[in-house]
């Protein structure tokens, strides 16, 4: 039972433009959630964060949405560079703490110059 | 500052042996994490020890286990291996009584294939 879903496993966008990555989950008692981004052979990074008491959370060009009431967060990337090109995770936790993570299964985003 | 180390980057295996992954977290991290990057699976919660101790830990059998030892650098065991346990096995650490910590710090993983 997935409950973390990135359900589009690959983006292609072009440089300069907006990336939009997408993730829904199922469980209501996720109030913490976190993208990481992930390039070959090394370990995911962490990259923007959002606790379920916003909607919104920026940081440079980095943007996460949150609608609670339908259980979708979004990753905004703008403008997107060739180095934005990686896996990114969306991960969920029941607490602000986040010792217990779940991950969704990734979206690769291709950068097209 | 060195980040999370994991060894051996790469492990064979056979079915029925055991492998023993290890890792060293960051310098002062007392907490560590590990998860196991199965394909179509995203990133699976297995185990989490803090100050030696196992603290929580996901939906796996028991032939997964683990340690952690008073320098904070952890081991995780498979018994029995599985054909399905072939997955790359990430480590995180972070500072566990930090509540404004917000991220785990990952290694690179070590890559197990169980043949």
């Amino acid at each position: 039972d997935q409950q973390v879903k990135q359900n589009s496993p690959s983006l292609s966008v072009q440089e300069g433009r907006i990336s939009i990555l997408n993730c829904d989950y199922t469980n209501s008692m996720f109030d913490y959630f976190l993208w990481y981004k992930k390039y070959p052979a090394e370990g995911p990074t962490f990259l923007i964060s959002i606790s379920s008491i916003k909607d919104k959370n920026e940081d440079g060009r980095f943007t996460v949405f949150l609608n609670k009431s339908a259980k979708h967060l979004s990753l905004h990337i703008v403008p997107s560079q060739p180095g934005d090109s990686a896996v990114y995770f969306c991960a969920a936790s029941e607490d602000f703490g986040n010792e217990k993570l779940t991950f969704g299964t990734g979206t690769r985003l291709t950068i097209i110059p | 500052e060195a980040g999370v180390t994991q060894s051996p980057t790469h492990l064979i295996k056979t079915r029925g042996q055991q492998a023993t992954l290890r890792c060293s977290p960051i310098s002062g991290h007392t907490s560590v994490y590990w998860y196991q990057q199965a394909l179509g699976l995203g990133l699976q919660f297995l185990l989490w020890y803090d100050e030696g101790e196992e603290r929580n830990r996901g939906n796996f059998p028991p032939r997964f286990s683990g340690r952690q030892f008073p320098n904070y650098s952890s081991e995780l065991n498979v018994n029995a291996l599985e054909l399905e346990d072939s997955a790359l096995y990430l480590c995180a650490s972070s500072l566990a009584n930090d509540r404004d910590q917000e991220t785990q710090y990952f290694g690179p993983g070590t890559r197990l294939l169980v043949l």
